[in-house]
């Protein structure tokens, strides 16, 4: 059974860098499209952007210049980086796998138990 | 910019059936779009229901399914329960590589 954990600070100073990585286990990150995905409290879900295990990354055009999101085969894991953080990027982040088959990806099918990162001095 | 649409709220009696849509504000979605649903309850992660329009993921009964009606992508329960009362989100594939989320339906089962 695949499982997605995300892990990184729960704290960030506003106008630093916001890093997660998310630990793949139970499968392997290669062969397969990966996304992060945030929730502002009491609010609906954003799609951040996806990586590929190989390939181009595509992203939020709303978050595009402050995202980069990439991919450690050996370590089985992939991570987000937000740069520039405001307060408005207060959210649980979410890590998931899209669900692909014949090239083409139709939704997610896992996800991770989500990580509140909170934007404060 | 064209965004993607969802009731904000919605109901159903125990035992009913209700249908959750999905649309854009500008266009109507197809299987071209790959809906699909995911449910939500306070505190946890979203669960998936749906993709690719209608394929429902393991082990969710099939009281869910998924369609296209009209211009709206659809996500229709059955036999609705008590914890089916959760928020309920689609996401479409936009074009480009980008993917964007609707803003959720609140399901009461009242």
């Amino acid at each position: 059974q695949v499982q997605l954990q995300e892990s990184g600070p729960g704290l960030v100073k506003p106008s630093e860098t916001l890093s997660l990585t998310c630990t793949v286990s139970g499968g392997s990150i290669s062969g397969h499209y990966w996304s992060w995905v945030r929730q502002p409290p009491g609010k609906g879900l954003e799609w951040i952007g996806y990586v590929p295990y190989s390939g181009r990354t595509n992203y939020n055009p709303s978050l595009k210049s402050r995202v980069t999101m990439s991919v450690d085969t050996s370590k089985n894991q992939f991570s987000l980086k937000l740069s520039s953080v405001t307060a408005a990027d207060t959210a649980v982040y979410y890590c998931a796998r899209y669900y692909c088959t014949d090239g083409l990806c139709g939704g997610f099918d896992y996800w991770g138990q989500g990580t509140l990162v909170t934007v404060s001095s | 910019q064209t965004v993607v649409t969802q009731e904000p709220s919605s109901s159903v009696s125990p035992g009913g059936t209700v249908t959750l849509t999905c649309g854009l504000s500008s266009g109507s979605v197809s299987t071209t779009y790959y809906p699909s649903w995911y449910q939500q309850t306070p505190g946890q992660a979203p669960r998936t229901l749906i993709y690719f329009t209608n394929t429902r993921s393991s082990g969710v009964p099939d009281r869910f399914s998924g369609s296209i009606l009209g211009n709206k992508a659809a996500l229709t329960i059955t036999g609705a329960q008590a914890d089916d009362e959760s928020d309920y989100y689609c996401v479409l594939y936009m074009g480009s590589g980008s993917w964007m989320f609707g803003g959720g339906t609140k399901l009461t089962v009242l």
